[in-house]
């Protein structure tokens, strides 16, 4: 079965630092771009960043370009998200999904998603 | 960067109704717009790709058409179980998503 399980959220103080996890299974990993897509509390989905198969190319949402870094370890079939410098805004649930096409340098669309972690940022 | 409008917000409609939700985007993307499904306290699912293309196992009654700058995504005939929210996303070739602000669908 094609899986990808998050894990890693929680509550965390402003200004701290927190590293999500997403475990991939059923395909092959090393084949795919994957990405982070967030989702505040009852509001729309955000894309927070993307990594190519061979980690090549990354990219990052404006709102978290120099605070996050997206990260994958295809030994381990793991995709990583270190987030830094976390502010209120950041509390949403984070989800990792998986591209649709194989070894592409760009990302088209997210075809397995997971159920996502719950980062909440407060005092 | 570019910007999806996505419209309406939110639509009400009967059983067996024509649904039609529109995706604008700020500059031309060719075709390069997928339409999500996301039922509440669910992931999101893929349904349409690349303007047109249904996902394997998607229901023929969700259709999605455009390129260039205007898109459409078309339920065809309503059904209690499309009862979710659909965001349309663009993609381009620096590795990077944009979706839309979402559309609610409700049953009249």
């Amino acid at each position: 079965e094609v899986q990808l399980v998050e894990s890693g959220g929680g509550l965390v103080q402003p200004g701290r630092s927190l590293r999500l996890s997403c475990a991939a299974s059923g395909f092959t990993f090393d084949d795919y771009a994957m990405h982070w897509v967030r989702q505040a509390p009852g509001k729309g989905l955000e894309w927070v960043s993307g990594i190519s198969w061979n980690s090549g190319s990354i990219g990052y949402a404006d709102s978290v370009k120099g605070r996050f870094t997206i990260s994958r370890d295809n030994a381990k079939n793991s995709l990583y998200l270190q987030m830094n410098s976390l502010r209120a805004e950041d509390t949403a649930l984070y989800y990792c999904a998986k591209d649709i096409l194989p070894r592409t340098g760009i990302a088209v669309a997210g075809d397995i998603w997971g159920q996502g972690t719950m980062v909440t940022v407060s005092s | 960067d570019i910007q999806m409008t996505q419209s309406p917000s939110s639509l009400s409609a009967s059983v067996g109704d024509r649904v039609t939700i529109t995706c604008q985007a700020s500059q031309d993307i060719s075709n390069y717009l997928n339409w999500y499904q996301q039922k509440p306290g669910k992931a999101p699912k893929l349904l349409i790709y690349d303007a047109s293309n249904l996902e394997t196992g998607v229901p023929s009654r969700f259709s999605g058409s455009g390129s260039g700058t205007d898109f459409t995504f078309t339920i065809s005939s309503l059904q209690p179980e499309d009862i979710a929210t659909y965001y349309c996303q663009q993609y381009d070739n620096l590795l990077t998503w944009t979706f839309g602000q979402g559309t609610k669908v409700e049953i009249k």
